[in-house]
């Protein structure tokens, strides 16, 4: 069983919808959790991180985390077509370790 | 300030070809990551160097590919022979190590390698 399960999708939703993306993985020693978007031929960027269980928002980002439950969520309010691309949930130990441990990610598209 | 610098960006080579991957991570990162992604897939990590020290080579397939960071800045990876499922994007990545749970890993443009 892959450590970071996400839904590959296609997930599509239209133009000023809430976008979920979801993803659990299976470290319970995982204590920091990311969300990288990736446009089509391009690199990872960070959009967002969280280590506490609850919501951490950031314009229109909110990154949920429930540790009891080993689910990590991202909500995209106002989607714009921009934000179409693959969004890679990753999580990592604590302890000093850099490792970063991907999911296979979940492609967005917005429809205007 | 230069994000992390990787050459080149495509290559192209027949199976059993040796292959060598560039990186430059950005300036004063001590940290430097390889990681393989796979079409379709997240990117999973082959080395992780903390200044020249690589700390985390378990992913690494040693009987092909090699690595090295000498003086702690440049590092290349390279691969001999190549196979056909060596056919992927081979991402470089930088980061600042510190005592805090988040060091945010900076990507590097990738090297996308097609294996005929």
């Amino acid at each position: 069983q892959k450590e970071v399960e996400q839904n590959s999708g296609p997930l599509s939703v239209p133009e000023g919808a809430i976008a979920s993306l979801n993803c659990t993985y299976s470290d319970r020693g995982s204590q920091s959790f990311f969300w990288y978007r990736q446009y089509s031929g391009k690199s990872p960027e960070l959009i967002m991180f969280i280590y506490s269980n609850g919501d951490k928002e950031d314009g229109r980002f909110t990154a949920q985390l429930n540790k009891a439950s080993q689910y990590v969520s991202l909500l995209i309010r106002d989607s714009q077509p921009s934000d179409s691309a693959t969004y890679l949930c990753a999580t990592k130990t604590q302890g000093g370790s850099e490792k970063l441990v991907f999911g296979k990610g979940t492609k967005l598209t917005v429809n205007p | 300030e230069a994000g992390v610098v990787q050459s080149p960006r495509y290559k192209i080579i027949e199976k059993k070809q040796p292959v060598a991957f560039w990186c430059n991570p950005i300036s004063g990162h001590n940290t430097l990551y390889w990681y393989l992604q796979n079409l379709g897939q997240g990117p999973e990590l082959l080395i992780r160097y903390e200044n020249e020290e690589a700390v985390d080579d378990s992913q690494l397939p040693k009987d092909r590919f090699s690595a090295e960071r000498l003086k702690g800045v440049d590092s290349t990876l390279k691969i001999q022979p190549a196979e056909l499922g060596d056919s992927a994007v081979y991402l470089c990545a930088s980061s600042l190590l510190g005592l805090s749970s988040y060091n945010e890993q900076f990507f590097g443009p990738g090297t996308r390698l097609t294996v005929l």
